[in-house]
Order: C-alpha cells, then structure tokens, then sequence
C-alpha cells in the first residue's frame, strides 16, 4: 500500500524558515517524480515544487521560486521542501504527492500538515 | 501561465441526480486533465487522468470527457458519498495549474 507521511509543519514568524519531510513508503520511491501541493485554509489547490527521481532536475511556479527547495534523498525514500523567506500567504496545508514521469497526474496523496506563517 | 476555469462554484442536488462539472482550459492542454475529490479535512483523491481515464477503484458513475478546450466530469446517479470539493488539474506544462474548485453538496 502506498503511504505518504509529511511532517515538519508549525508555527513560524513571517520571514524565517521551515522545513517538511515526506516519508514514502510502499512503491520504488527512486522511480517517481514527486511533488508538493498547498492548499491555503478554504482555497483551492496549488502546485509548489516538483522533483525528478534523480534530483536532478526541479520546477517551481514563480510564487515560490527562489524561496523554496524541494529535493529527496531516495536512500531514504524521503522528500523535503525547504521554505525560506516565509510570508503569510504561504500559509496552507502541504501535500506531498506521487507523479509519474516529466508531467503527470497526482496518483497518491499524503494526509498533509499545516504551515502557519503569523507573528 | 494555462488558466483552468472551473464551474459552477458551488452547486447543490438531489439523491440520484447526474451533475456535470466543467473546467475551460485557457489553452491546448490535449488531454492533459485529472480530476480530484476531496472530502472535508482530507487530502485529495484522484478520479480521472488523461481526461477520461477511470482511476482504479473508482464507481464507474464517474466519468470524464472533452470537447475542444472544456472538460467535464459528470457524476450519474449522486449519492452522499459524492458530496465534496472536485478539483481539476493540467499537467500538459509548467507551471501545474489547478481550477479553482466546485464544492458539491446534496440537498
């Protein structure tokens, strides 16, 4: 069964930084892409970072490009997003997802956790 | 950036109905589509990729379709397992873009 479990959500003041963990289990972790959606308390959907199965290459939209990090340690079948800069809109859940190759739909979904940018 | 509109916002209908939700892509998208349920405090789920392909395990009341540049999920013979948010996705390039959402409730 596939299962992915995100963690690292929390409390932070506006411009200081945080980082998620997304651990996968259950499929070759090495042989998918992944993602992360937010999702911001009563709004819709927003794809934040994409990885591909080496590492090697990365996509962000431009709201979070140049703040944010995605990258995976497959060893430990592990997805991070490092959030610097951190401005109240980035307030949301984060999902952690499942792609296939360059460009695909998202197959599985972790639970979420919730990042809370306030002072 | 591709803009995914989606309609109706909102809708509400009864036990046994078919509802159709659409979303109009700002561009060519092919048939680059999926489509989510989310239910309230859970994380989406997917129902369609490719934009008409059934995912597995979903009741084949669901289906999706295409025509030009707007795409359909239509739910036939609603039931209140159906009630949710439905989301739909192009992944033809980046950025991903999402439509805004069309929250389903059965009256």
């Amino acid at each position: 069964e596939v299962q992915l479990v995100e963690s690292g959500g929390g409390l932070v003041q506006p411009g200081r930084s945080l980082k998620l963990s997304c651990a996968a289990s259950g499929f070759t972790f090495s042989n998918y892409y992944m993602a992360w959606v937010r999702q911001a308390p009563k709004k819709g959907l927003e794809w934040v970072a994409t990885i591909s199965t080496s590492g090697s290459r990365t996509y962000y939209p431009d709201s979070v490009k140049g703040r944010f990090t995605i990258s995976r340690d497959n060893a430990k079948s592990s997805l991070y997003l490092q959030m610097n800069s951190l401005k109240s809109e980035d307030t949301a859940t984060y999902y952690c997802a499942r792609s296939g190759v360059v460009l695909n739909w998202f197959a599985y979904w972790g639970q979420g956790t919730l990042v809370t940018v306030s002072s | 950036d591709i803009q995914m509109t989606q309609s109706p916002s909102s809708m509400s209908a009864s036990l046994g109905d078919t509802v159709t939700i659409t979303c109009l892509a700002s561009q060519d998208i092919g048939n680059y589509l999926s489509w989510y349920q989310q239910k309230p405090g859970k994380s989406p789920k997917l129902m369609i990729y490719g934009a008409t392909n059934l995912e597995d395990g979903v009741p084949s009341r669901f289906s999706g379709s295409r025509s030009g540049s707007d795409y359909s999920l239509t739910i036939n013979s609603l039931g209140y397992d159906d009630e949710g948010i439905y989301h739909c996705h192009q992944y033809y390039e980046y950025p991903l873009t999402f439509g805004g959402g069309t929250k389903l409730e059965l009256k």
